[in-house]
């Protein structure tokens, strides 16, 4: 059972247009994250979310829209995507600020 | 400002060698947490450890220890008697009541 999942694992698309990627945590935690890493390994957080409520919202365009149905899920909508955006997007969940993460395999997004 | 800084960027070591990797970070709580994390080249992120604002416990698992020390700010990892496996690219995190801050992490390669 993967406690953190993430879907596409990869994601290759074309300038402007609009993407999703979806996460899902098995492990009961009231938090959610997401996470840019670029190329040099740069780890930023993007958002947190705590129990649906956004938590966290760092200097991100807002082309970037989280979405947490419930708090199993964060999804992340990109809209309008930039040569910019290419990295890899990691999701993460944890019991509360106070405890470790637990990681999605990452999604490889790619703008050409 | 850097919240967590880590000096190194890359190190290079020959298999059984002993590494430090530094963790510096700056915070004006009373109450926060620090965690490392552990990437390796398959690219999934492995948390290692957490420790709390009030716990200055030196802490060993296996090859692994970690020193933390309050008057320097300082929580450092040491892998004693390395090996190949543990080539990765390793970060330490502070976490203060919702805000969350990453190290530029440290590439560490240990050679056969």
């Amino acid at each position: 059972d993967t406690a953190v999942s993430q879907t596409p694992k990869y994601l290759v698309t074309q300038m402007g247009n609009d993407k999703s990627i979806k996460c899902e945590q098995n492990l009961g935690h009231d938090t959610m994250y997401w996470y840019k890493q670029d190329s040099k390994k740069f780890l930023k957080i993007m958002f947190s979310y705590n129990n649906k409520e956004l938590i966290i919202n760092e200097t991100v365009p807002n082309r970037f829209s989280p979405k947490s149905p419930d708090k199993a899920h964060l999804n992340l909508h990109i809209n309008s995507l930039e040569l910019g955006d290419s990295a890899v997007y990691f999701c993460a969940s944890s019991p509360s600020w106070a405890y470790e993460q637990y990681f999605g395999p990452g999604t490889r997004l790619t703008v050409t | 400002a850097q919240k967590v800084t880590q000096a190194q960027t890359e190190i290079s070591v020959v298999e059984k060698e002993d590494v430090t990797l530094d963790c510096v970070y700056e915070t004006r709580d009373t109450t926060y947490y620090l965690f490392w994390y552990k990437q390796p080249p398959s690219g999934e992120l492995v948390f290692l450890i957490r420790r709390n604002s009030f716990d200055e416990q030196n802490e060993i698992s296996g090859r692994y220890s970690w020193n933390f020390q309050k008057s320097t700010s300082s929580f450092n990892f040491t892998i004693t008697a390395s090996q190949v496996v543990d080539s990765a690219v390793y970060f330490c995190a502070l976490s203060e009541a919702d805000k969350l801050s990453f190290g530029a992490g440290t590439t560490v390669t240990v050679r056969a």
